[in-house]
């Protein structure tokens, strides 16, 4: 069975700062990873997507997210915070004939001015 | 393209009633899939539609819930009777082949069992 773990319920950091947000996973095969975006009262949002190719994944709005097998590990990066980065963040793992995507519980991200 | 549409947005209903979502994939779109999102959670798979047919309903409490894709294109999730628990935000996607990597999700609709 795949799974994912989100460190951290609520991260909070300054405008303009350096976002982290921590996803490790399970999976007894290799597998594919996504970042979604949630913001308040619309659905997901796919981020970026890790399927194999290359380790270092860019997505849209400036993340990125790193592939570390030795590490099993999946997090989101953003060098500079904006205040509409502001939103709840879900790392999702799926196997590779992709049938479906088993989500974390997810990060909120607070931007403070 | 136009996005996957779902009806109603909200919806408040007592404990045991019934309710019942609708969701239009977008256009072409072979997958369906119907994720719950409980307050504070992930969002966890419901059922998976290939076309009309049941890919994956492991997880659908089948004493109470129920989902049909009868013509392949749009699809309905029903509530019958509702509990408490159920108080969640009801999440349909689709996607162009049963391949995950490629989900596109509705904005949901919002469920509160009183």
């Amino acid at each position: 069975a795949q799974s994912v773990t989100q460190l951290g319920s609520h991260v909070s950091v300054s405008e303009g700062a350096l976002v982290l947000l921590r996803c490790n996973y399970s999976s007894s095969v290799p597998p594919y990873l996504f970042w979604y975006v949630q913001y308040p009262n619309q659905g997901l949002q796919l981020l970026l997507k890790y399927t194999s190719a290359a380790t270092l994944v860019k997505g849209i709005n400036g993340f990125e997210a790193e592939f570390k097998k030795s590490e099993t590990s999946f997090h989101l990066t953003k060098p500079s915070a904006h205040m509409s980065d502001a939103a709840e963040y879900f790392c999702a793992v799926s196997d590779q004939g992709a049938q479906k995507l088993v989500f974390g519980q997810g990060t909120r991200l607070t931007i403070n001015p | 393209e136009a996005g996957v549409a779902q009806s109603p947005r909200y919806k408040i209903i007592e404990k045991r009633q019934s309710v019942a979502f609708w969701c239009n994939p977008i256009s072409g779109h072979a997958t369906l899939y119907w994720y719950q999102q409980i307050l504070g959670q992930g969002p966890k798979l419901l059922i998976q539609f290939q076309n009309n047919g049941v890919v994956d309903d492991s997880q659908l409490p089948k004493d109470r819930f129920s989902a049909e894709r009868l013509k392949g294109v749009d699809s309905t999730l029903k509530i019958q009777p509702a509990k408490l628990e159920d108080s969640a935000v009801y999440l349909c996607a689709s996607s162009l082949t049963a391949g995950a990597n490629v989900l596109t999700f509705g904005a949901g609709s919002r469920l509160t069992v009183l």
